[in-house]
């Protein structure tokens, strides 16, 4: 079924090096695209979204790109500090009958090694 | 702004007991609330849409008679657990949206409530 979906469960970088996550998606009527990170026994937190006619976003240390082609999603964090070791999550905003709903993908785990 | 926040932060409770989780928005009114499960090293899975004032939308295989959602004013909505066994134990998340505040299809999160079932 369509769904969103992330390539690598965990993922595991130094200190200072910039981390990559990555993420699949399967329906191209999804209009936005968000990135959240939730962080142990918290809610998830947002940390970016891009619509779909755009390719590249960037935040403070964040970029999230968007390659609709291969209907691929990434999210770049730079200078990875130990506090951003969470899960990350993507997601899809789509239309489902009158109302935009909201589907999470599977999640990867950053873990930043000191 | 826009925070939401969820009461309790944690429950235990007996199998067969019910237990109510609290989801309200602070500083917002907010027309649409969601209800989330998320078990451990899992995604979030969407339960249900409440409307304030209307039934709540139940999302395939989830009981609406089990789960009971009221979403009685633009600022509270309340999941119900009714019968609870130990399969139902999870962390259960709610949103917020507000159409008001930009962008309008953004989901504000509370921080969650573990639900314990012994």
């Amino acid at each position: 079924g369509e769904s969103v979906g992330l390539h690598l469960p965990t993922l595991s970088v130094q200190e200072g090096d910039n981390s990559i996550i990555n993420c699949a998606y399967s329906n191209s009527a999804s209009d936005y695209f968000i990135w959240y990170k939730q962080e142990s026994g918290k809610g998830p937190q947002f940390i970016i979204d891009i619509r779909s006619n755009m390719d590249k976003r960037q935040g403070q240390r964040v970029t999230v790109l968007l390659n609709k082609t291969v209907k691929h999603l990434s999210l770049q964090i730079a200078a990875t500090q130990p506090g951003d070791s969470a899960v990350y999550f993507c997601a899809e905003i789509r239309y489902s009958g009158s109302a935009r709903q909201l589907t999470f993908g599977s999640g990867t785990q950053l873990t930043v090694l000191p | 702004g826009a925070v939401v926040s969820q009461h309790p932060s944690w429950v235990i409770c007996k199998s067969g007991t019910s237990v109510k989780i609290e989801c309200r928005s602070l500083d917002f009114q907010a027309t649409t609330m969601f209800w989330y499960r998320q078990f451990p090293k899992q995604s979030l899975m969407l339960m249900a849409t409440s409307n304030e004032g209307s039934k709540a939308t139940y999302e395939q295989g989830v009981e609406k008679d089990k789960f009971l959602i009221n979403h009685a004013s633009l600022t509270l909505s309340t999941l119900t657990v009714t019968s609870a066994h130990p399969e139902d134990s999870s962390f259960y998340i709610c949103s917020a949206r507000a159409p008001t505040l930009y962008p309008s299809y953004e989901q504000y999160f509370g921080p969650g409530t573990r639900l314990t079932v012994t």
